[in-house]
């Protein structure tokens, strides 16, 4: 089945360093892909979609200038989280659209704590 | 616009037992229907979906669920629980219009199993 890998599962940073965190797909090729932030107990909220070669497309109330996406290959995104704030600290979770089927397949997450 | 409702925050079923989890959608076309489930600090795992055709959707784990339009629910059960089961699950929505795909995933509902 196709997998989607994010690197790193868990990074711990102090606050105002920034963070980035990778998103591939491994068997399949993805012109858009997402990113999601879970709070603890709570659901996923997504961040924003990542496409292919062109800006993000990011959700109210996200800073785009705080979190950074860049999707520059048809397998890969990456988010950073710059000057990170204990406030940043959570569950950060992409996926990625399979071009050929339109399935959308989770990532395992990274695991972020800013101390 | 689309919205996904999760009755019941947390389930509490005994090992053996019939799991029901509730799950009401909202969307403006025709949706796509989605199962997650979520074992503690890790991604989502999709458990099953519904697209188009058969109502009644069978996933992995001896899960399945029903897509009834005119209640606008998309239940997932299984008929005898078993402690592996004891985790989070996510409902989602997604709909295509104007070839775009959006997630919207419900709150959640995390189920206990009790021995």
């Amino acid at each position: 089945g196709a997998v989607v890998s994010q690197h790193p599962s868990r990074v711990i940073c102090k606050s105002g360093t920034s963070v980035k965190i990778e998103c591939r797909s491994l068997d399949f090729q993805a012109t858009t892909m997402f990113w999601y932030r879970q709070f603890p107990k709570q659901s996923l909220m997504l961040m924003a979609t990542s496409n292919e070669g062109s800006k993000a497309t990011y959700e109210q109330g996200v800073e785009k200038d705080k979190f950074l996406i860049n999707h520059a290959s048809l397998t890969l995104s990456t988010l950073t989280v710059t000057s990170a704030h204990p406030e940043d600290s959570s569950f950060y979770i992409c996926s990625a659209r399979d071009i050929s089927s339109y399935e959308q397949y989770f990532g395992p997450g990274t695991r972020l704590t800013v101390t | 616009a689309q919205s996904v409702t999760q009755l019941g925050s947390h389930v509490s079923v005994s090992e053996g037992a019939l799991v029901l989890l509730r799950c009401n959608y909202s969307s403006s076309v025709p949706p796509y229907l989605f199962w997650y489930v979520q074992y503690p600090n890790q991604g989502l795992q999709l458990l099953l979906k519904y697209t188009t055709g058969a109502t009644l959707v069978k996933g992995i784990n001896g899960f399945e669920a029903e897509f009834k339009k005119s209640e606008t629910s998309f239940h997932l059960t299984k008929p005898s629980a078993h402690m592996s089961d004891a985790a989070e699950y996510f409902c989602a929505v997604s709909s295509r219009a104007g070839g775009y795909q959006k997630v919207t995933f419900g709150t959640g509902t995390k189920l206990q199993v009790i021995p």
